[in-house]
């Protein structure tokens, strides 16, 4: 079965410009969570999903950034404008279930964004 | 609230030498508890679980036991191998936040 799938892998940009990063959860999940990972913060929760439905987005840095989910197969974390301090891995995980007590998240392999 | 505190790293050890990772939590009841592992460029994927109290988790050699006398979780290896450098984490289902995790260097 396929994982979970991030594009794209590699994003190099300049200050100012917008920035897509897409995700396809593994088919069936029920939940899809964005994450942030820097040397300094380690890997921060952005903002998670159940059925498509934004359940808490307080990881959310600030109003540059936005996540969406319109169907079950796929999400979109935008950036706009973009700024070098956005630099990072981004990363997209889905689970099925209660994650809560299964605990099990299936990562892709990640977005490498960096902004000059 | 509950929580799991994650020895902090970096760890460096020689090839076979013995490991362990601190992982200890608190928290209301028993949760699960769990042990990820990011390799290079990769992203993060579960190494084992344990469920409830008393029970060990084991994958690639590696295990871990749920001891609720000490509310420890830590992550043990006896003899690590070069391909085992990569940054674990230790997590607990109540929570979905990860830290900064544990790099583990092993040298030749």
């Amino acid at each position: 079965d396929a994982g979970v799938i991030q594009s794209p892998r590699h994003e190099v940009t300049e200050m100012g410009q917008e920035v897509t990063l897409r995700c396809k959860p593994i088919s069936g999940h029920d939940y899809l969570f964005w994450y942030r990972q820097t040397m300094m913060r380690g890997l921060e929760l952005l903002i998670y999903f159940n059925n498509n439905v934004p359940i808490d987005d307080s990881g959310m840095p600030e109003d540059r950034f936005s996540a969406k989910m319109p169907n079950a197969s796929f999400s979109t974390l935008k950036i706009q404008p973009s700024e070098p301090r956005d630099s990072a891995v981004y990363f997209c995980a889905s689970s099925l279930g209660r994650v809560w007590t299964t605990g099990e998240l299936f990562f892709g392999e990640g977005s490498r964004l960096t902004v000059l | 609230g509950n929580s799991v505190t994650q020895m902090e790293g970096p760890v460096t050890l020689s090839e076979e030498a013995f490991l362990t990772i601190n992982c200890t939590y608190t928290a209301t009841g028993y949760p699960s508890l769990f042990w990820y592992v990011q390799y290079p460029g990769e992203g993060l994927q579960l190494l084992l679980k344990a469920t409830k109290a008393d029970d060990k988790g084991s994958n690639k050699g590696f295990e871990a036991t749920y001891r609720k006398e000490t509310t420890s979780f830590h992550l043990e290896k006896g003899s690590v191998q070069v391909s085992d450098s990569a940054v674990y984490f230790c997590q607990g289902a109540q929570k979905l936040v990860f830290g900064q995790g544990t790099r583990l260097t092993i040298n030749p």
